[in-house]
């Protein structure tokens, strides 16, 4: 099956500093999203990609489509302790409606205040 | 704003029991899936549904796991023989199809705990 590649597994961050997470893949998507994940919560929706080369902006989130469709880039910009979460890449070919998510391992993010 | 809903919140079986983990999807989708996370683990994919049929199912879904939509609002994922390994967070999603969307919203999850 597909494989998304997630990195950094984890990163420590101060307070205001951005922050930077990446996902790719063997094979295409069409769709990329990127969800948050709070402790014994379900993942949240943060920024839904579908185009290859799109920008998209939410707040201070910013993420991008890569243009091979192979991969996609989340930024964090002025960090605050609220951020602190289990950040997941997710990769949706849409063949058909209704297709399977494939998520990424997912970036432990910590923010010291 | 209109939510995923999954009850129980957390449910504790012995081996070899059934479990049903119930979902109430967001009232104007039309798919609706069910994935589950191993602890400290990525989200996995389970099955997908529409039309009152299972449209797609990963290999993790065998003929152990069963999903039913009984009536116009719940989705259920029945788990016929409970193992250990079935030990896990389950996270029932919905979308709708309108053009280009086509965005997955998960419930807070049922938290299985299989002994």
């Amino acid at each position: 099956g597909q494989q998304l590649n997630q990195s950094p597994q984890s990163m420590f961050i101060q307070e205001g500093e951005d922050v930077s997470m990446n996902c790719t893949s063997s094979s295409i998507f069409n769709t990329w999203l990127w969800y948050k994940q709070d402790p014994g919560e379900g993942p949240v929706l943060l920024i839904a990609l579908y185009k290859a080369g799109e920008l998209t902006s939410n707040g201070r989130l910013t993420a991008q489509f890569g243009i091979t469709r192979k991969d996609s880039f989340l930024n964090i910009s002025a960090s605050i302790p609220s951020d602190v979460g289990i950040y997941f890449c997710a990769g949706q070919l849409r063949e058909t409606s209704g297709s399977r998510l494939t998520f990424g391992e997912g970036t432990q993010l910590t923010v010291n205040p | 704003e209109p939510e995923v809903t999954q009850t129980p919140s957390h449910q504790v079986t012995q081996m070899g029991q059934e479990v049903i983990l119930r979902c109430v999807p967001i009232s104007n989708h039309l798919y609706f899936y069910w994935y589950r996370q191993i602890l400290g683990q990525k989200v996995e994919f389970l099955v997908s549904f529409y039309n009152n049929e299972i449209s797609e199912k990963s290999e993790i879904f065998d003929d152990q796991f069963s999903v039913e939509r009984p009536d116009g609002s719940n989705f259920t994922l029945k788990i016929r023989s409970t193992k250990l390994e079935d030990s896990a967070m389950y996270f029932c999603a919905s979308s709708r199809d309108r053009g280009f969307v086509d965005t997955q919203y998960f419930g807070p999850g049922t938290r299985l705990t299989v002994l």
